[in-house]
């Protein structure tokens, strides 16, 4: 079945460093490919998207691009932020129904002054 | 503006007794969710519902459950047979297409005292 992987945390890094944070994917068709955000005690915002292979969703800074052939849509952000600790969570949406949308076990991350 | 409500954000419960917690969307959205988030775990599906009046089991389903008499509301009911309650529960929102974004409320805080 399909299936969303995502590094493992917590992850911490100092102000103005590099992030990457992985996600890799298994499915059977052509997903779309999402990665939220949780800030502490809230739900879950959209972060960023993309539709199809070699699409580039990006959003406040971050970035993430759809590679089909290494099934992978990694999220990347130069220069982090104190405000930008949270849980990311990637997940991928495919075929007809609805329902499946497949949510990766989120990433936890701290940025330190 | 646009958005999904729930509530109460936090909420107690004896055990034994049923809690009602209530998710209210004007996005005009067919397909509703309801969630459940455990202390630093991924989301896992506990009921969702493409239409008024059906609704369909997600993975999680025992000792819930939900209606939806209209389609802005999709109100979650956590029954005494659900044998760990304690949780985060979260509800969201989407056209109900393959692809689409699903938008999240801020959440509810459920404990069983």
């Amino acid at each position: 079945g399909n299936s969303v992987t995502q590094m493992e945390g917590p992850v911490t890094l100092s102000e103005e460093a590099f992030l990457t944070i992985n996600c890799t994917y298994t499915a059977t068709g052509y997903p779309s490919l999402f990665w939220y955000v949780q800030y502490p005690g809230e739900g879950l915002q959209l972060l960023l998207k993309a539709t199809k292979a070699d699409d580039k969703g990006s959003n406040k800074g971050f970035e993430a691009t759809y590679r089909k052939e290494t099934t992978s849509f990694h999220l990347e952000k130069g220069s982090v932020q104190v405000s930008d600790s949270a849980v990311y969570f990637c997940a991928l949406s495919e075929g007809t129904s609805y329902d499946k949308v497949i949510f990766g076990p989120g990433t936890s991350l701290s940025v330190i002054p | 503006d646009g958005g999904i409500t729930q509530s109460p954000k936090y909420l107690f419960r004896k055990e034994g007794q049923n809690v009602t917690l209530s998710c209210e969307q004007n996005l005009n959205h067919d397909a509703m969710y309801w969630y459940r988030q455990d202390p630093g775990q991924g989301l896992r599906l506990i009921y969702y519902s493409q239409i008024v009046n059906d609704f369909q089991k997600g993975d999680i389903a025992e000792g819930y459950s939900v209606s939806r008499e209209k389609k802005e509301s999709f109100p979650l009911t956590v029954t005494s047979a659900q044998k760990n309650p304690t949780a985060f529960y979260l509800c969201a929102s989407s056209r109900g297409e393959a692809g689409n974004t699903i938008y999240f409320g801020e959440g509810s805080w459920l404990t069983v005292v």
